[in-house]
């Protein structure tokens, strides 16, 4: 069965510095998504992106967020500098156009900023 | 795993029996839910949707209901399996178009006694 795929599934990196963490969505699915989780918090949505462009974002998607999509298979979200708050795992989705069609996640990466 | 620390409600049955877990949703327009479950380390992963011109809707094993006089949403599994130890998290969306923009709740537990 197709899967969502990120990678890495574990950066350290430090306070103020840029990270990009990557994705390859399933192939025939038209809609992206970016979503974390805090430690100890619930599964927060980020930001979703259709044709090439963001259809809707979170008040945490700020300035400090973007997301591309490089090519036909990479879906990125970069933090362009990143503070201790940001430590948390960032799950990626994707689905159908159908609008019953559901997210599919990948397994994460957990994102610690020291 | 990232749902260390998070208070969850905590089922506990045994293997064999069936569980029910519940779910209160927030907004009286959502028209859209999904049941997802996340094992240790890994993504959601979806089991089961249910639109909101629907009160019932089973699966393999799972079955969804939904009361939406009382923004109530459930899942039951039957004969509970020790891989059905997991967090289950309700999602709900309220977004008409297709871009489904899912708001998680807090999530429950399964422990699972063999």
């Amino acid at each position: 069965e197709p899967e969502v795929t990120q990678t890495p599934s574990h950066q350290v990196t430090q306070m103020g510095q840029e990270v990009i963490l990557r994705c390859v969505p399933i192939s025939n699915h038209l809609y992206f998504y970016w979503y974390r989780q805090i430690l100890g918090q619930k599964v927060e949505f980020l930001v979703s992106f259709y044709n090439n462009e963001i259809s809707e974002k979170s008040e945490i998607f700020d300035d400090q967020f973007s997301v591309e999509r490089p090519d036909g298979s990479n879906f990125t979200l970069k933090i362009r500098s990143t503070k201790l708050e940001d430590s948390a795992m960032y799950f990626c989705a994707s689905k159908k156009r159908d609008i019953s069609s559901p997210l599919h996640f990948g397994n994460g990466t957990r994102l610690t900023v020291t | 795993g990232e749902n260390v620390g998070l208070h969850l409600p905590t089922l506990s049955v045994q293997e064999g029996d069936n569980s029910i877990i519940n779910c209160a949703y927030s907004n009286s327009a959502s028209d859209y839910f999904i049941w997802y479950k996340q094992e240790s380390g890994k993504g959601p992963q979806f089991i089961i949707d249910i639109r909101s011109n629907m009160d019932k809707r089973q699966g393999q094993r799972v079955t969804v209901l939904l009361n939406k006089t009382v923004k109530h949403l459930s899942l039951q599994i039957a004969a509970t399996q020790p891989g059905d130890s997991a967090v289950y998290f309700c999602a709900e969306n309220f977004d008409n178009n297709a871009g489904n923009m899912l708001t998680f709740g807090g999530g429950t537990r399964l422990m699972v006694k063999p």
